[in-house]
């Protein structure tokens, strides 16, 4: 069964430009989160969507938002990017909504701000 | 507000050593626990989690944790370390009222030495 898959795998922009961000879920799952590991602060939660609805989102600003589609993938979209916008970019997936659920990770997308 | 405290954030052991991991939350209510361990350059994998029921959980690799309510704390141990041992493992928490997110600890990076 394939993992949860995210691209690009490295992506290179300059300050005020957009990042889009790809993720497909494990087959079956219905809830995408993602979260934001930068240097220095660890990993945070940006937004979980599940059955196309955003369910819940981090302390991040506007310019931080996306989108599930029908087919359970997700894009997080991130506009007037800044350099501590820098990080590792990590989707997870889990079968159903709720805490008691696995959350399984893809690879992550490396984003560089220059 | 629910935290995870993860105590040393180096922690170095000779191969074939004890690892202990220490892992402590800050909760009236008991969470659902998890650790995951992140190789250089990956995404998260999970190696165990608790939900409810035996208190000591084993994960994949050999290791294992033991939930203790009265100290609110998820230890991760292993007998023997190994040096494919070597990367980063972080504690989280899940709670019905965090909105699906993970809260993370900020991660103990594991070195085995030869």
């Amino acid at each position: 069964e394939a993992g949860v898959t995210q691209s690009p795998t490295h992506l290179i922009k300059t300050r005020g430009q957009q990042a889009t961000l790809r993720c497909s879920p494990i087959s079956g799952h219905t809830s995408v989160y993602w979260y934001q590991q930068a240097l220095g602060l660890g990993l945070q939660f940006l937004l979980w969507y599940d059955e196309g609805e955003e369910r819940n989102r981090g302390n991040f600003p506007p310019r931080f938002s996306g989108r599930q589609f029908p087919n359970y993938s997700s894009e997080l979209n991130v506009n007037a990017l800044e350099l501590e916008d820098s990080a590792l970019y990590l989707c997870a997936s889990s079968p159903e909504e709720g805490y008691t659920d696995t959350q399984y990770f893809g690879p992550g997308t490396r984003l560089t701000v220059l | 507000a629910q935290s995870v405290t993860q105590l040393g954030s180096h922690v170095s052991v000779s191969e074939g050593a004890l690892v202990l991991l220490r892992c402590n939350y800050s909760s009236s209510v008991p969470p659902y626990l998890f650790w995951y361990v992140q190789y250089p350059n990956q995404g998260l994998q999970l190696l165990l989690k608790y939900t409810t029921g035996a208190t000591l959980v084993k994960g994949i690799n050999g290791f294992e944790a033991e939930f203790k309510k009265s100290e609110t704390s998820f230890h991760l141990t292993k007998p023997s370390a190994h040096m494919s041992d070597a990367a980063e493992y972080f504690c989280a928490v899940s709670r019905y009222n965090q909105g699906g997110k993970l809260i993370f600890g900020q991660g103990t990076e594991l070195s085995v030495k030869p």
